[in-house]
């Protein structure tokens, strides 16, 4: 099986510009979430979606915002970035079922906001 | 909410000898924990887990890990580390649904 693919790997942008990630889960898998990795924050859970609803959501701004489609790939958005939303984005998918299960990470996707 | 803590951000080790990894969580009720690695330059892996069952937890790399339920605490050990370990390793913690909680990592480097 493929595992998480994550496009583009890396994007440059500017202050106030907006962008689109893309994240392709492994086949099968409907659940996908999405983190941002920062140095010394770690990874902050933005939001989970499941069958192209938003289960859950983490502590972020609503400038940051996502989708689901009914292929499972999911897509998340930032409008009016800042520099501080420099980060890595890591997408993670995982199976239906049993709760706790394991998360399966892409490579990410390295933000640079200048 | 859950919080993870990972007590060291850094640690440095000599190659062959010994390294544990702390991390302490925060829970009244049952968890399933998790510890990821991460090489340069790449997404995060499994390294194991704990669901139940036996509280010693081991990874087919040497690696393990005691699930301490009296001290929220789930420490990874290595008896002999090596280059090749070098890389980020990320705690993590899930309650209900499928919303893990991270630590903010601890950089394990392995000296020569």
């Amino acid at each position: 099986k493929a595992g998480v693919t994550q496009t583009p790997r890396y994007l440059i942008k500017t202050r106030g510009q907006q962008v689109t990630l893309s994240c392709s889960p492994i086949s099968g898998h409907r659940s996908v979430s999405w983190y941002q990795q920062t140095p010394g924050q770690g990874l902050q859970f933005l939001f989970e979606y499941f069958s192209e609803t938003q289960r859950n959501k983490g502590n972020f701004p609503g400038r940051f915002s996502g989708r689901q489609f009914s292929n499972s790939r999911s897509e998340m958005n930032v409008s009016t970035l800042e520099l501080g939303d420099s980060a890595l984005y890591l997408c993670a998918s995982s199976t239906p079922g049993l709760a706790h299960k394991e998360q399966f990470f892409g490579p990410g996707t390295r933000l640079t906001v200048l | 909410a859950q919080s993870v803590t990972q007590l060291d951000s850094q640690v440095p080790v000599f190659e062959e000898a010994p390294v544990e990894l702390r991390c302490n969580y925060s829970s009244s009720v049952s968890v399933y924990l998790f510890w990821y690695v991460q090489y340069p330059n790449q997404g995060l892996q499994l390294l194991l887990k704990y669901l139940s069952g036996s509280t010693l937890v081991e990874s087919i790399n040497g690696f393990e890990a005691e699930f301490n339920k009296s001290q929220t605490s789930f420490h990874l050990r290595k008896p002999s580390v090596h280059i090749s370990d070098t890389a980020e390793y990320f705690c993590a913690v899930s309650v209900t649904g499928n919303q893990f909680y991270f630590g903010t990592g601890t950089s394990l480097t392995v000296i020569p």
